[in-house]
């Protein structure tokens, strides 16, 4: 069964703490993204990545930052939390402009 | 520039009909998504059309129209279960990333 896992289904943070959130696909997909959803705004992405060591911009990359170290592996960062990143976070992969398969989600909150 | 258009919310009763409708805008086309996604939960492929016409995958079809820019997901014999959010989504043109509508929050009532 293919997958996308997510390190953290719930998590706390304050505000100002740096915060990671891992992402690993088993599918050999080379691509993989970030989004975040929120009430009545809909998915919204925040960085992608097409090749290992590749990003580029989403629609909202302010205040977040990405890694792809490796083929499996997309991490998102939040250097400096704040309390407007409070959100469901969705990793996805895809091979080429097919389907994407989406982790089960990360809910952040920031207090 | 590119826009998808989904009703908000839509209310249905268990067994009957329900036609989700998605209009889009793009630069280029590359076909179009959708998927299904429950309360608290992932959302999940249901059908890609990038031809025009009706594509029948048991309860559920979909169907485009590329020249009006325009798509429904068709769910029959609606179940209790089918309670969920339906996302319309399109890659964004000569790119991998992808444009979501905000998604059609479908109630099946008893």
């Amino acid at each position: 069964d293919v997958k996308v896992t997510q390190s953290s289904r719930y998590l706390v943070k304050r505000t100002g703490e740096k915060v990671f959130l891992e992402c690993v696909q088993d599918m050999d997909h080379e691509n993989m993204f970030w989004y975040r959803q929120d009430p009545g705004l809909g998915l919204r992405l925040i960085y992608f990545s097409y090749d290992v060591k590749m990003k580029e911009k989403g629609d909202i990359p302010e205040g977040y930052s990405v890694s792809r170290e490796k083929k499996e592996r997309f991490s998102l960062i939040l250097e400096s939390a704040s309390t407007n990143q409070t959100s469901m976070y969705l990793c996805a992969s895809s091979s080429g402009s097919r389907e994407l398969f989406f982790g089960e989600g990360s809910r952040l909150t920031v207090l | 520039g590119q826009n998808i258009d989904q009703p908000t919310e839509m209310t249905a009763t268990e067994g009957a009909i329900v036609q989700i409708n998605c209009t889009y805008q793009t630069s280029g086309f590359n076909g179009l998504f959708w998927y299904q996604q429950h309360a608290g939960e992932a959302p999940t492929f249901l059908s890609y059309n990038v031809l025009d016409g009706l594509e029948e995958k048991g309860r559920f079809s979909s169907f485009l129209s590329r020249s009006k820019g325009y798509s429904y997901l068709l769910l029959k014999e609606l179940q209790m279960k089918d309670s969920a959010s339906y996302l319309c989504a399109v890659p964004h043109s000569g790119t991998y990333k992808y444009i979501f509508g905000t998604g059609t929050r479908l109630k099946v009532l008893a």
